[in-house]
Formats: structure tokens, C-alpha cells, sequence
């Protein structure tokens, strides 16, 4: 049974490039999160998609945007990078939005910006 | 809003004796649950243990146990015979109906680190 993969695992980018992360949520799951976590800090909330919709939002700029497909993966999407933007970004899944189910994270995408 | 606070960035045990890690929150709903997951150096988050609001009873789970205090919104984590292997980052993290959702907010960590 697969759990929740992200890729690619570490990557760089320049200031004001664009970013596109993947996530393939764990089989049987429907529901996807994404988090921020910067180095030393908790993970940051920045959205969670289910039935292919943004059901929540985090104090996140538009410039983070994501995307689920009818498989469930997602993706999340940052445009004009800022070197504040590095940081691990998590993604997370889950059966159900609407239940306190238990979420399961993938091993995180690694994003400098340089 | 859900708000989440850790009182203690670092934390550290002996091998074998018991820790206790702090979480206070903060919501308006009643029908939420609370979640404790670590993360080793590896970066990988994982479940330690899982309570439901609504059940008085603590979760235990082998050598993790919960004192939940609904009233005073508290969900401290417990450890008992510490190993070397639950050195990690600790979040504690509440997840309760918003717009519909369940969404999860996670605290600032407690970094532990197990003594030999």
C-alpha cells in the first residue's frame, strides 16, 4: 500500500521563476493539504483540496495555487518566487474532509530559492 | 479560529524515564479532535496519537498517552520509558470543522531529544 509521495524531493530555483510540486495522496484517500514548513517552525496550513475544489485556504498570497485531479493527486503551483518562499512543503491526505480523519504526510518537497 | 500553543521549544529525557509535552488550544467548535505527530530528522511526519473531543477517556498508544482536559483545552502528550529513537520534532495539532472542512493547525514544535 503506497503511501503519500511527493516529487521531486529537493529542487532550486531562481527568484521569480515558477514552481509546480506533485502529490499522489495514499490509496483510498480523497483529500489533500498542503503545508509550509520553514526551517525550525510548524508546518503552515496554505490549502486543501477535495472533489477537485479548494475547500480551505491559509494566510497563503494567490500566488500559491494547486490543482486536484479526478485521481486525487494534486499539485501546487507558487509563480514569482521570493526567497521566503523556501521552505519544505508537505503534502498531506486523507479520507474524507468533513470528519477529523487521521492525515498522512509525504516525505516533503525540498524548495530553495535563490 | 483554531489556535494552537507549545510552551516548550525543547525538551530533554533520560533513556527509559518519562516525559510529558505541553499543548494548550484554542476553539470555538465542540466537535474536533487532537493529534499529536512527530517528526525525526528524516523530515517525515508521523502519527503518535490520535483523541476525539467528545470521548472523556485518554488515547493511549503503547508508550504515548494522552491527559486531555477538554475544559482548560489542553492535550499534553506523555512518554514513558523514553528510547533513543523518539528523538524528534513533537507537534501537537488540533483539527476541527471550518467552512465545512476539518482543518488542521499545527503548533511550533517541542524539539525532544532522549538522553543515553
Amino acid at each position: 500500500d503506497a503511501g503519500v509521495t511527493q516529487s521531486p524531493t529537493h529542487l532550486i530555483k531562481t527568484r521569480g521563476q515558477q514552481v509546480t510540486l506533485r502529490c499522489s495522496p495514499k490509496s483510498g484517500h480523497d483529500t489533500v493539504s498542503w503545508y509550509q514548513q520553514a526551517l525550525g517552525q510548524g508546518p503552515q496550513f496554505i490549502f486543501q483540496y477535495y472533489e477537485e475544489e479548494e475547500r480551505q485556504r491559509g494566510n497563503f498570497p494567490d500566488r500559491f495555487s494547486g490543482h486536484q485531479f479526478p485521481n486525487y493527486s494534486s499539485e501546487l503551483n507558487v509563480n514569482a518566487l521570493l526567497l521566503g518562499d523556501s521552505a519544505l512543503y508537505l503534502c498531506a491526505s486523507s479520507w474524507g474532509s468533513i470528519s477529523g480523519n487521521t492525515i498522512y504526510f509525504g516525505e516533503g518537497s525540498w524548495l530553495t530559492v535563490v | 479560529a483554531q489556535t494552537v500553543t507549545q510552551s516548550q521549544p525543547e525538551m530533554s529525557v533520560q533513556e527509559a524515564e518519562t516525559v510529558t509535552l505541553s499543548c494548550t488550544y484554542d476553539t470555538s467548535e465542540n466537535n474536533y479532535y487532537l493529534f499529536w505527530y512527530k517528526q525525526p530528522p528524516s523530515r517525515q511526519m508521523i502519527l503518535v496519537i490520535r483523541q476525539e473531543a467528545y470521548k472523556q477517556q485518554n488515547a493511549t498508544e503503547n508508550r504515548f498517552s494522552v491527559n486531555f482536559q477538554k475544559a482548560a483545552k489542553s492535550f499534553s502528550l506523555k512518554i514513558s520509558d523514553s528510547q533513543l529513537g523518539d528523538t524528534a520534532m513533537y507537534f501537537c495539532a488540533p483539527a476541527g470543522p471550518t467552512s465545512g472542512t476539518y482543518k488542521y493547525i499545527f503548533g511550533t514544535g517541542t524539539r525532544l531529544k532522549v538522553l543515553a
